[in-house]
């Protein structure tokens, strides 16, 4: 087990809705990422947060968002909800230092559009 | 933009055997290359890693090996254990600020006891 922690586990929403999950890092993590996984695939990039700043975002549309706080936890943030958001969605904390680009994750929140 | 293939998309054998995994990557600049186990209902666990100043890592049952010429990277895990039954993930990491991960689309691996 990872020390990233994430909530809800599961949530249900309707399309047009919206939802912000959280994610808490693992200590000595500074930095986070989120990524999206859809059924039978892998996960997919949608950004990372460094600082409390995005640093670097992946092909998802700007309904997607993010905050990360001093206390290096996170949120993601999707705004007028769609059928194909359903998914499980992935946080992952990175260390500081020359192991940046080690990514552990959490165990996901799983979200389903209806 | 990276792409990663991953093969083969499902593998079976018999507790005992060696299972082997295989990835191939299009960004010759990737130089940071995990390998993930995502059992049901969790998230992915990194098992291993290799950068590109190494061409070989082992750890126990676990190696993974790197051919950065031919931009390809391979999982193989000995005397397997019903345990080892899950989806691998192969992932690659592109240069620069991000440090994003690219995954492959992963191998659904059962072991036979």
């Amino acid at each position: 087990e990872t020390g990233v922690t994430q909530s809800p586990t599961h949530l249900i929403k309707t399309r047009g809705q919206q939802v912000t999950l959280r994610c808490s890092s693992q200590s000595g993590h500074n930095t986070v990422s989120w990524y999206q996984q859809a059924l039978g695939q892998g996960p997919q990039f949608i950004f990372q947060y460094y600082r409390e700043e995005e640093n670097g975002r992946g092909n998802f549309p700007p309904r997607f968002s993010g905050l990360q706080f001093p206390n290096y936890s996170s949120e993601l943030n999707v705004n007028a909800l769609e059928l194909d958001d359903s998914a499980l969605y992935l946080c992952a904390s990175s260390p500081k230092g020359l192991l940046k680009e080690t990514q552990y994750f959490g165990p996901g929140t799983r979200l389903l559009v209806l | 933009g990276e792409n990663v293939e991953q093969h083969p998309s499902t593998l079976s054998v018999q507790e005992g055997d060696s299972a082997v995994i295989k990835c191939t990557y299009s960004d010759s600049a990737s130089n940071y290359f995990p390998w993930y186990k995502q059992e049901l209902g969790k998230g992915p666990q990194l098992i291993i890693d290799i950068r590109s100043n190494v061409g070989e890592k082992k750890d126990q049952r676990i190696a993974v090996t790197l051919n950065k010429t031919a931009k390809h990277f391979s999982l193989h895990i000995t005397e397997t254990q019903p345990e080892d039954s899950a989806v691998y993930f192969c992932a690659a990491s592109l240069q620069g600020g991000s440090e994003k991960l690219v995954f492959g689309k992963g191998t659904k691996l059962t072991v036979n006891p």
